[in-house]
């Protein structure tokens, strides 16, 4: 069964970075683009951008370019999203979240999705 | 960017009951590429619906979607006690991809 499975919660402090991890199995790894997507607390859902697996070209929102960093692991089917130069309005649980489709091109919905990582960003 | 409106904010509903909740874009996107998703508090969301009408793999029937351009709704026929959520609908046809602030749907 597909299955998206994302690293622990962090505590950082302003300015630093987080890198979060997400793990796929259950399906083939370069045919899905990852989306990342955010969520602060009690508020809605945000998308920051895809990556290709295939060749790890990415797509980011244009509020993330400069601080957001995606890549991927093929050896160990394995996303990462980066987060550089944290505030405190970064805080938020963190997902990974995969297209609907095959080949999709990241136009698509996202059908499996990561728990989450909670990132807190507080001094 | 397109932005969703989602109303109302929260809908107060008994089980039983039929849910009704509206997605609006700020302008229309690429065909209808618009999906609804539900979340429970500590999860991540679910796909519901995408393609503003077509119901994702195993979802229960009591819910639909309908609309075109840039008004939307999802339809709960019968409120089950687990459809008591929030709701978000996203549009992923023309970047970045951007979501409805979420629709409440709660136990009267």
């Amino acid at each position: 069964q597909v299955q998206l499975v994302q690293s622990g919660a962090e505590v950082k402090k302003p300015g630093a970075s987080v890198k979060v991890s997400c793990k796929a199995s259950g399906y083939t790894f370069i045919d899905y683009y990852i989306h990342w997507v955010r969520q602060a607390p009690g508020q809605g859902l945000e998308w920051m951008g895809w990556i290709n697996p295939n060749t790890g070209a990415t797509n980011y929102a244009q509020k993330f370019q400069g601080t957001v960093t995606m890549t991927r692991d093929t050896s160990i089917n394995t996303f990462y999203m980066e987060l550089s130069r944290l505030r405190s309005d970064d805080t938020a649980v963190y997902y990974c979240a995969r297209d609907k489709d095959r080949y999709c091109g990241g136009d698509c919905p996202f059908d499996y999705w990561g728990q989450g990582t909670l990132v807190t960003v507080s001094s | 960017e397109i932005v969703l409106t989602q109303s109302p904010g929260t809908l107060s509903l008994s089980p039983g009951e039929r849910a009704t909740l509206s997605c609006r874009a700020s302008q229309s996107g690429s065909s209808n590429y618009l999906a609804w998703y539900q979340q429970k508090p500590g999860q991540a969301p679910r796909l519901l619906i995408y393609g503003a009408s077509r119901r994702a793999t195993g979802i229960p029937d009591r819910f639909s979607g309908s609309g075109s351009g840039t008004d939307f709704t999802l339809t709960i026929s019968r409120l089950e006690p687990e459809d008591f959520a929030v709701y978000y609908c996203q549009q992923y046809g023309s970047p970045p991809w951007t979501f409805g602030q979420g629709t409440k749907v709660e136990i009267k």
